[in-house]
């Protein structure tokens, strides 16, 4: 159990457009959600708390309106990256918090983003 | 605040020799330790969780961690290393809900 899956798994787009990233619990529902960029050879970092029904909450430096996040569902959020460019290329990884276990959090695949 | 010290970048060993993979933590309330395993491209995987249990964890694929209060550490091992386990491993503490990640270690297995 508590899977977590992303979509897609890889994505390359052109510099100017918008590239949008799926995040689903497979099967728990997720009130909480969050979203990790991580670069090459580096640790995750961690860009927003997603919270089913209400706004994101952004960390520190996070560009609220280049990185939209929707968490429409309680099994689905989304990461919208506006206006890519190829500084935006990178690994993004979603995990979804178990709902009974504040402090446990599941993992997706990672999405891997270039822009060109 | 929460925070991982994670000593080590790369630790190299070879096939069948122990495995230890050093981490330290610092928390201003009773933490939650996670020890996450990353392959190259893709997500994390949980090896084990400290939860104020037992302070000896035992987690998947023969890893276990012992969680010592008094050195704020929660040091990762393995008895007898494999090739498989070669990949890039996260220590994490738990605070306020979110996870902080250490900086990661490598592990490099030889034949």
């Amino acid at each position: 159990g508590a899977v977590v899956s992303q979509h897609p798994s890889r994505v390359i787009c052109k510099s100017g457009t918008s590239v949008k990233i799926e995040c689903r619990s497979l099967d728990f529902q997720a009130t909480t959600m969050f979203w990790y960029r991580q670069f090459p050879k580096k640790s995750l970092m961690l860009m927003a708390t997603s919270n089913e029904g209400s706004k994101a909450t952004y960390e520190q430096g996070v560009e609220k309106d280049k990185f939209l996040i929707n968490h429409a569902s309680l099994t689905l959020s989304t990461l919208t990256v506006t206006s890519a460019h190829p500084e935006d290329s990178s690994f993004y990884i979603c995990s979804a918090r178990f709902p009974t276990v504040n402090y446990e959090q599941y993992f997706g695949p990672g999405t891997r983003l270039t822009v060109t | 605040a929460q925070s991982v010290t994670q000593l080590g970048s790369h630790v190299s060993v070879s096939e069948g020799a122990l495995v230890l993979l050093r981490c330290n933590y610092s928390s201003s309330v009773p933490p939650y330790l996670f020890w996450y395993v990353q392959y190259p491209n893709q997500g994390l995987q949980l090896l084990l969780k400290y939860t104020s249990a037992a302070t000896l964890v035992k987690g998947i694929n023969g890893f276990e961690a012992e969680f010592k209060k008094s050195e704020t550490s929660f040091h990762l091992t393995k008895p007898s290393a494999h090739m498989s386990d070669a990949a890039e491993y996260f220590c994490a503490v738990s605070g306020f809900q979110k996870l902080v990640f250490g900086t990661g270690t490598r592990l490099l297995v030889s034949p």
